[in-house]
């Protein structure tokens, strides 16, 4: 157990219904990674926080999705109108930045994953 | 091409025996991350490295920056060990992953 936890951990879905997943990173933690995997490959990039701000987002995360972080802690990852390309398990990370600019990188630390299957 | 490549893709060995798996990244990095992740999908961070070399108990990790590649090495391997090891390299933020490297470790 990293200290991040993932609800739920499985959901399936029928196509066209929205789905959301929520992730708690490690508390003192002020950053938080949402990452994509599909099956044998490995995980893909989408978007993350610092603290309540969404820094970056990939060009993966299509209008369809939207992620928020309200109060600088817990996350939602909102999947709205779902596919069957959005079939995937979903990753989120956390880790503690200390805001050095070029300083050293920081290990991220990944929850259990939500497996999503899209019918 | 994929900014990170690793290989093999599948690896079975006995039990006791010595593994190598390689990564090849194509970019800058600031640090160059080995994880592992085991059926169900939980993710454990193994390494982080920019320079040098790393140990871990039975695990080795290495990183030459001028080739832009990193090796994994488990010694007197278990079948605990079987796993898929993935690196990852980091630039600004980000991760960004290899496919993975599948581990069977036979009794």
């Amino acid at each position: 157990d990293t200290g991040v936890s993932q609800n739920p951990r499985h959901k399936i879905t029928k196509r066209g219904q929205n789905v959301t997943f929520r992730c708690d990173p490690i508390s003192e933690h002020n950053r938080l990674y949402w990452y994509r995997q599909t099956l044998g490959q490995g995980p893909e990039f989408l978007t993350y926080f610092q603290n309540e701000a969404q820094l970056e987002k990939s060009r993966l995360l299509s209008d369809r999705f939207s992620a928020e972080r309200p109060k600088g802690s817990f996350s939602t990852l909102e999947i709205q109108r779902t596919e069957q390309g959005d079939s995937a398990m979903y990753l989120c990370a956390s880790s503690s930045h200390r805001g050095l600019a070029g300083g050293p990188r920081e290990t991220q630390y990944f929850g259990p994953g939500t497996r999503l299957l899209v019918l | 091409k994929n900014e990170v490549e690793q290989s093999p893709q599948n690896l079975t060995a006995q039990e006791g025996e010595f593994i190598t798996i390689n990564c090849s990244y194509s970019v800058g990095i600031s640090a160059l991350h080995w994880l592992q992740q085991h059926p169900g999908g939980g993710i454990v961070s193994l390494f982080m490295l920019s320079s040098g070399k790393k140990k871990h108990g039975r695990l080795i990790a290495t990183i030459n920056i001028q080739e832009k590649h990193s090796s994994l090495h488990i010694t007197a391997s278990h079948p605990r060990d079987s796993a898929v090891y993935i690196c990852a390299h980091q630039g600004a933020q980000k991760l960004v992953f290899g496919q993975g490297t599948r581990l069977t470790i036979n009794p």
